[in-house]
């Protein structure tokens, strides 16, 4: 029972921006959009998340549509050291929220 | 900051035997998760502690799998016994309260049974 649909690979050149998309189409209301990244044997690591508006911090952005149907990560100046799987997680904001359910992610593969 | 701690890193271990995974979560986290990867399931959860209590365990394959929470600083999951199918990498992960509190992984425990 997937919530998130995202491209299975792709690859981007290093010092460009990655930009990697997600759909959630049946996302509801009170439903966040988080990102989780993880690069080859470590344990996945918080990204960035959001709600309706677009976020920003020191890792990426997110652009997240009005109809909240989809969302885009941006990594504004890819660098190898970000090839890793990128996993969008639709999240409840309630107790039952407080676990993430992966899917199978894109693995961004960014080249020299 | 101490990260989410996990032991042992890599573990070999024969058909049969018990196998005890270990975690830390990070001080003053109140919510520990323990997922389970492997290259055809991918990530799944297995289960959720909160205050050291189990609040979702149905991600727990089978009888042989048990987690136990005995204090809010430490956790074990154990397979007895274990099996081929079981091998995988084995993830605790930790948590402030409930809701949409960050979640931190640990660097996982790469289980595999011969």
């Amino acid at each position: 029972d997937a919530k998130t649909t995202q491209p299975t690979s792709m690859d981007c050149a290093e010092g460009r921006a990655a930009n990697l998309p997600c759909n959630h189409s049946t996302i509801s209301g009170n439903e966040y959009v988080y990102w989780y990244r993880q690069i080859h044997s470590q344990g996945p690591q918080y990204i960035i998340h959001g709600l309706k508006n677009n976020e920003t911090n020191e890792m990426a952005s997110l652009i997240i549509t009005e109809d909240r149907k989809s969302s885009t990560l941006i990594l504004p100046h890819a660098t190898l050291r970000d090839t890793a799987v990128y996993y969008c997680i639709v999240r409840p904001n309630n107790n039952a929220g407080n676990m993430l359910t992966f899917g199978g992610g894109t693995r961004l593969m960014v080249k020299p | 900051d101490a990260g989410v701690i996990q032991s042992p890193r890599h573990e070999v271990t024969e058909m049969g035997q018990e196998v005890t995974l270990r975690c830390k979560p990070i001080s003053g986290h109140n919510s520990l998760f323990w997922y389970r990867q492997t290259m055809m399931r991918g990530l799944e959860l297995l289960i959720y502690f909160n205050n050291n209590v189990p609040i979702d365990d149905s991600g727990m394959p089978e009888d042989r799998f048990s987690a136990k929470m005995p204090n809010a600083s430490f956790s074990t999951l154990k397979i007895q016994p274990s099996e081929p199918r079981d091998s995988a990498v084995y993830f605790c992960a930790s948590s402030l309260g409930h809701g949409r509190n960050t979640i931190y992984f640990g660097e996982g425990s790469w289980l595999t049974v011969v």
